[in-house]
């Protein structure tokens, strides 16, 4: 069956800061591939999306994420975090047809 | 751009009571989802509809029932409210892709009805 873990339950960093949110997944075919996001109170905004071809892939916001197959794993990561990105970071598998499997989430602070 | 729309944003319920939830998808988008996520928890797949016929189910109690209008707009009906039904309902929409061509198109994700029970 299709799962998405997100190892990191909790990341704290500090603003202007890199960071790099875990995601692994387990799907037997070529994956589709999605990192969302969730500020309080909202819904969900995709950020980027992997379908195939180049294994960096550029979203929104300054976000980008890898796809590496060997290791069943797509990363998310951005060079200079700011305040404004504390929020709650899921990763999605595409599973069957059109339907998403979300992982846990990883909560997003930043510190000053 | 024109987002999915749901309403209400919040709904507070007593146990045994009915609540409609409504959806409405993105222009030109054939298809829309039902999710739900509880306090702290990852958003569950309840239901889908594609050119108004039920697309796909997942784990939707048989309480609830949800269809896709002409307009293509969907509301999710939900009876007996128990307490362990108060979470965060997420409408999706996508235009979904021919079958047969593997690929998939993105969800676009309203901002969810909170629905409480008391």
């Amino acid at each position: 069956a299709q799962s998405v873990t997100q190892p990191d339950i909790h990341i704290t960093v500090s603003e202007g800061a890199s960071l790099e949110l875990r995601c692994n997944y387990s799907y037997g075919a070529t994956p589709y591939l999605f990192w969302y996001v969730q500020s309080p109170g909202q819904g969900l905004q995709l950020l980027l999306k992997y379908f195939s071809g180049d294994t960096l892939v550029q979203g929104i916001k300054g976000f980008e994420a890898e796809f590496k197959r060997s290791q069943s794993s797509f990363n998310l990561r951005k060079p200079s975090v700011h305040w404004s990105d504390a929020a709650e970071y899921f990763c999605a598998v595409g599973a069957g047809f059109q339907k998403l499997v979300f992982g846990t989430g990883t909560r997003l602070l930043v510190s000053p | 751009a024109a987002g999915v729309i749901q309403s209400p944003r919040h709904l507070i319920k007593e146990k045994r009571e009915t609540a409609t939830l409504k959806c409405y998808p993105i222009p030109r988008h054939d298809t829309v989802y039902w999710y739900q996520q509880g306090p702290g928890q990852d958003p569950q797949f309840l239901i889908s509809f594609y050119e108004k016929m039920q697309s796909d189910k997942g784990s939707i109690p048989d309480r609830f029932s949800a269809q896709q209008f002409s307009d293509y707009h969907s509301e999710l009906n939900m009876s007996s409210l128990e307490l362990g039904d108060s979470a965060l309902y997420f409408c999706a929409s996508s235009l979904t892709p021919p079958l047969g061509q593997g690929r998939f198109s993105p969800l676009h994700f309203g901002n969810g009805t909170r629905l409480t029970v008391t």
